[in-house]
């Protein structure tokens, strides 16, 4: 297996490019989501998915898309890249039942400028 | 509001020591409470959980925790702290009674010194 994978590690982009990073998994998790890792914030739940089809926001949604069309995979679209955007971004995934905790991808670092 | 706090943004520990690091939760159902371990420039790894049962879980390379209902803390700890314990810690929860939505905690950087 190998668990939860994420692409590209590195991305620079632009004020006001799109673009997507990629987030897959081969356990057949049911539930996946993407966090955003800011120095002295820990993590935030941008979005979440509890299954194909169905998509919900988190914490702090603004500015991102989700689609989850499969059950491995789960891109995050960023619209219209601002500074504020600058994170490195992790994907998670895990079983539905609670107990079950999330495995994380080892995430993609994204600077705008 | 759910949320879980880490009051300490930097535990410091001589190595051989026992080693603490702190945790407190607010959920409005009932608590699945998680800690991870991450390593520079990698992703979290689950270190260990409390769902239901003893109070005190043990989990990966040593450590454990407390849970404790009453102070609403979750505090990972380890008798014998070691060098590579050295890492960035986070406490989370799974708020299971709204939307199956993760909280973490603002993390601890854990300094193990020889």
């Amino acid at each position: 297996n190998a668990g939860v994978t994420q692409t590209p590690k590195f991305q620079v982009l632009k004020t006001g490019q799109s673009m997507t990073l990629q987030c897959a998994q081969d356990m057949n998790h049911e539930y996946m989501s993407w966090y955003r890792q800011d120095p002295g914030m820990g993590l935030r739940l941008i979005h979440y998915s509890v299954g194909a089809g169905i998509t919900d926001q988190g914490e702090v949604p603004n500015g991102y898309n989700v689609s989850r069309s499969t059950t491995e995979d789960f891109p995050l679209r960023l619209l219209s890249a601002a500074p504020s955007q600058t994170s490195v971004y992790f994907c998670a995934s895990s079983q539905l039942t609670p107990s079950y905790e999330q495995y994380f991808g080892p995430g993609t670092r994204l600077t705008v400028t | 509001a759910q949320s879980v706090a880490q009051p300490e943004d930097q535990v410091n520990v001589a190595e051989g020591n026992p080693l603490t690091v702190k945790c407190t939760y607010s959920v409005s159902g009932n608590p699945y409470l998680f800690w991870y371990v991450q390593y520079p420039n990698r992703g979290l790894q689950f270190l260990l959980k409390y769902i239901t049962g003893d109070n005190l879980v043990k989990g990966s390379y040593g450590f454990e925790a407390e849970f404790n209902k009453s102070q609403t803390s979750f505090h990972l700890k380890k008798p014998s702290a070691l060098v590579s314990d050295s890492a960035l810690y986070f406490c989370a929860v799974r708020d299971v009674d709204n939307f199956n939505k993760f909280y973490f905690g603002s993390g601890t950087k854990l300094n193990v010194k020889p």
